[in-house]
């Protein structure tokens, strides 16, 4: 099982539409966790940490359910500018060591 | 922001290369990754202060960097190969003690390596 899974998608959704990506981790042991946004041929920026009992901003929301090791990240009302590839990032355990998920690819559609 | 520098480098199969790193000024840690297209940004090595905390993500003995005075690091890659070509990423954050001590990792541009 790899460290972090992601379905690379492309997820294609019409503007307006709700969309959620999920992340899973291999160890149960990791404590830190985010969601990145690539844009194309760009640098990830970040988009949110995910805390424990889950965070919202504005229309992003992240959880984490730590029984079934996966994180997840939902997003309302898709804007045509919220296409991009979304990473997961996962800490390794005891470390400050970071692994990234191959990304999960939205495209918003007009 | 994070700077990075060069952009871009085209290098010839065989020859070394040497990029730069200019962090955030009053973050604490350095990351150094590597991208290749379809895949998300792999761990190369990290620096909490001028030392390397964590250099397990260097694939082999090829791969060095540094980060002397603990601010601008410079990652080198000698008798480079083809397999090499990957966009070089550089992230600094600062550790803030307490809160969980998470840190939050903010990206440069990035150096895309072209090896012929």
């Amino acid at each position: 099982r790899k460290e972090v899974e992601q379905d690379p998608g492309p997820f294609n959704v019409p503007e307006g539409a709700t969309v959620a990506f999920n992340c899973t981790y291999s160890n149960s042991a990791s404590q830190s966790f985010f969601w990145y946004r690539q844009d194309c041929r760009k640098e990830p920026k970040l988009l949110m940490s995910v805390y424990s009992s889950g965070n919202e901003d504005g229309r992003f929301t992240a959880q984490l359910n730590r029984a079934s090791q996966y994180i997840s990240l939902l997003i309302r009302d898709s804007k045509l500018s919220d296409s991009a590839t979304y990473l997961c990032v996962v800490n390794v355990p005891g470390t400050y060591k970071y692994i990234f998920g191959t990304g999960t690819r939205l495209k918003v559609l007009a | 922001g994070v700077s990075q520098n060069p952009r871009h480098k085209i290098t010839k199969r065989g020859q070394n290369v040497t990029f730069r790193c200019d962090p955030i000024s009053e973050h604490n840690r350095l990351y150094w990754y590597r991208q290749t297209l379809g895949q998300g940004p792999e761990f190369l090595i990290y620096f909490q202060g001028t030392g390397a905390a964590d250099d397990s993500g260097l694939p082999n003995d090829r791969f060095f960097a540094v980060r002397p005075e603990g601010s601008v690091s410079t990652l080198k890659i000698q008798r480079t190969e083809r397999g090499d070509s990957a966009v070089y990423l550089c992230a600094s954050s600062l550790l803030r003690q307490g809160a969980g001590g998470t840190d939050t990792q903010y990206f440069g541009p990035g150096t895309r390596l072209t090896v012929l």
